[in-house]
């Protein structure tokens, strides 16, 4: 069973368009909702998070969006870059609870920026 | 500044052999985690500790062992080793006992024949 669902698989977007990744979960008690970018050959690596009294979070070009009704968070890359080409997990968890602190990544989404 | 350190990076075993995947942390991370990586699965947990003597299951533990006598190392055994197991194992960790910002190695690629 599937705690945190990512969509789409892959996707394709040229340089400069908007690459949007979105995520859905199960559990109401998960409290932070991290994204992590890994390149080929290499471990993931946190982009950028957000805890749920917050419903938007801007880096740079990277936006995430988290609607906690819906239990839904999304991942925005403005200005997509070939050098964004990579795969992007979303993650959720419970990092608080102590002994019980972990996260539940999604399936992951592979990435391609093209020219 | 090594950060996380993982070992071997690249291992082939025969079905029903033991291993051991060494995870080393130079950061003083008392949070240090094990995922395993498979297309279209994402990452799964295997096993976390939240500090030294302490050790937890996650998704998958069924089939590996850990333990956590000091706050650096934190190694994870393959008992008997299956194809089931073929998979690519990273190694994680993070500052104070949450699983906040984590930290992976570069991977441990296994594969079981």
């Amino acid at each position: 069973q599937q705690q945190v669902k990512q969509s789409p698989q892959s996707l394709i977007v040229q340089k400069g368009g908007i690459s949007i990744i979105n995520c859905a979960y199960e559990n109401t008690a998960f409290d932070y909702f991290p994204w992590y970018q890994q390149f080929p050959g290499k471990g993931p690596a946190l982009l950028i998070a957000i805890r749920p009294d917050v419903s938007e979070k801007k880096e740079g070009r990277f936006t995430i969006s988290f609607n906690k009704s819906a239990k839904q968070f999304s991942l925005h890359i403005m200005d997509s870059q070939p050098g964004d080409s990579a795969t992007y997990f979303c993650a959720a968890g419970t990092p608080f609870a102590g002994t019980a602190s972990k996260l539940t990544f999604g399936t992951g989404t592979r990435l391609q920026v093209t020219l | 500044n090594a950060g996380v350190t993982q070992t071997p990076k690249f291992q082939v075993l025969k079905t029903g052999q033991s291993m051991t995947l060494q995870c080393a942390q130079d950061m003083n991370h008392e949070y240090m985690s094990w995922y395993r990586q498979d297309p279209g699965m994402g990452l799964r947990l295997i096993h976390y500790s939240v500090g030294a003597g302490i050790t937890d299951q996650g998704e998958v533990p069924n089939g590996y062992n850990v333990s956590r006598s000091t706050t650096e190392d934190f190694p994870l055994r393959l008992l008997s080793a299956a194809p089931s197991q073929t998979s690519v194992y990273f190694c994680a960790s993070s500052s104070g006992s949450w699983a906040g910002e984590l930290f992976f190695g570069e991977g441990s690629r296994l594969t079981v024949l």
